[in-house]
């Protein structure tokens, strides 16, 4: 079956400092990825997403690029803030419904100022 | 407009006691997925009900059942409750016209805790 492996965490950074976390999946045909931000108390939130091979998703100075030849959807930031603290989720689902997905343990991310 | 709602909060319960959760989604949405999500670990998927009929079940006991309503809000019912169903549970909408607008929308989750 499907699955996404990430990183294990917990990962600590100084503020402005690069992030990378880690994420390969095992998937049939063509899905679709997904990373989802959680922080404290709260549900999930999406934070970007990618279609099709080589599709880069990016929201609020985040990144990440579908690798299909990798299996890989490595999120990235060039400067992380005290604010980007959350537990961060890769997941993945059927091209044509993210109501179905199979998600990563997550891994948590601490700032410091 | 206001994101997808559940309800209780918070939930305690003893083991072989039955629980019902509830959701309401996005205005619009008429796919509602529900998810477990343990302490540590990553949702996992419970079930899909799309136009009140179900699309998908994932690797959960019978104990496990939901439904979807006319106005397309969901219950999940978890019967003969164990330990180990001690979780967040989450529920998700999704926009219609599902692969033109590929995901989906989480409430902030029910806490369920069995002693």
């Amino acid at each position: 079956g499907d699955s996404v492996t990430q990183m294990e965490g917990p990962v600590t950074l100084s503020e402005e400092a690069f992030l990378t976390i880690n994420c390969t999946y095992t998937a049939t045909g063509y899905p679709s990825l997904f990373w989802y931000v959680q922080y404290p108390g709260e549900g999930l939130q999406l934070l970007l997403k990618a279609t099709k091979a080589d599709d880069k998703g990016s929201n609020k100075g985040f990144e990440a690029t579908y690798r299909k030849e990798t299996t890989s959807f490595h999120l990235e930031k060039g400067s992380v803030q005290v604010s980007d603290s959350a537990v961060y989720f890769c997941a993945l689902s059927e091209a044509t419904n993210a109501g179905k997905s199979t998600f990563g343990d997550g891994t948590t991310l601490t700032v410091k100022p | 407009d206001a994101g997808v709602t559940q309800s209780p909060t918070h939930l305690i319960k003893t083991r072989g006691q039955h629980v019902t959760l509830r959701c309401s989604p996005i205005s619009g949405h008429k796919s509602v997925s529900w998810y477990q999500q343990v302490l540590g670990q990553g949702p996992q998927f419970i079930f899909q009900y799309y136009e009140k009929e179900e699309r998908g079940r994932g690797n959960f006991p019978d104990r496990f059942s939901a439904r979807q309503f006319p106005n397309y809000s969901s219950e999940l019912n978890v019967n003969a409750l164990l330990l180990g169903d001690s979780a967040l549970y989450l529920c998700a909408s999704s926009p219609p016209g599902l692969g033109l607008r590929n995901e989906q929308f989480f409430g902030p989750g029910t806490r369920l805790t069995v002693l």
